[in-house]
């Protein structure tokens, strides 16, 4: 089993609805969740990071975190074409241990 | 705004030839590391400095790959031999501490295409 598993995709929804990209962690001991876009060809930037259960928001975008179910997903709302991107789920294991998932790639089309 | 710097973006070599990345990170964080993404794969950790000393570079292929990061600030990725294999993207990234509640920055990589 990966340690941080994503759906590679693609996940096409269309204009102005929500995307739900979802994440799952293998460790029960990871304490911090991180979310990356990756547009083609450039680096990962940070969109988000969770650290306790439940849900936090940031403008259009949610991250929910559940422990229990080692789960952690974002919610895209209001969906544009420039998120048409790579999402990278990260999870921090410790001090000296982070792991990224393969990344969905999420397509929005107008 | 404070970046994390690499050089060069792009990098076409042979096979058997030696290849070097640097990487500046933001200044003030303590540590940096170094990943290498294949073309549809998340990155991969190769090494992760704190300060000038190593902490993980479990992952990283010793016979050939190279790493260091002298004083403590800038750091280096070297490899060789490289090998067809070794195209992908090297990425820098740097943290102002590690653990767990951590956010890291990353450059805007290299390119590598060994031939």
């Amino acid at each position: 089993q990966k340690e941080v598993e994503q759906n590679s995709g693609p996940l096409s929804v269309p204009e102005g609805a929500i995307a739900s990209l979802n994440c799952t962690y293998s460790d029960r001991g990871s304490q911090s969740f991180f979310w990356y876009r990756q547009y083609s060809g450039k680096s990962p930037e940070l969109i988000m990071f969770i650290y306790s259960n439940g849900d936090k928001e940031d403008g259009r975008f949610t991250a929910q975190l559940n422990k229990a179910s080692q789960y952690v997903s974002l919610l895209i709302r209001d969906s544009q074409p420039s998120d048409s991107a790579t999402y990278l789920c990260a999870v921090a294991l410790g001090t000296y241990k982070y792991i990224f998932g393969t990344g969905t790639r999420l397509k929005v089309l107008a | 705004e404070a970046e994390v710097a690499q050089s060069p973006r792009y990098k076409i070599t042979e096979k058997s030839q030696a290849v070097a990345f640097w990487c500046d990170p933001i200044s003030g964080h303590a540590t940096l590391y170094w990943y290498r993404q294949i073309l549809g794969q998340g990155p991969e950790l190769l090494v992760q400095f704190q300060d000038e000393s190593v902490v993980d570079d479990s992952q990283l292929p010793k016979d050939r790959f190279s790493a260091e990061r002298l004083k403590g600030v800038d750091s280096t990725l070297k490899i060789q031999p490289a090998e067809l294999g070794d195209s992908a993207m090297y990425l820098c990234a740097s943290s102002l501490i590690a653990g767990d509640y951590n956010e890291q920055f990353f450059g805007p990589g290299t390119r590598l295409t060994v031939l």
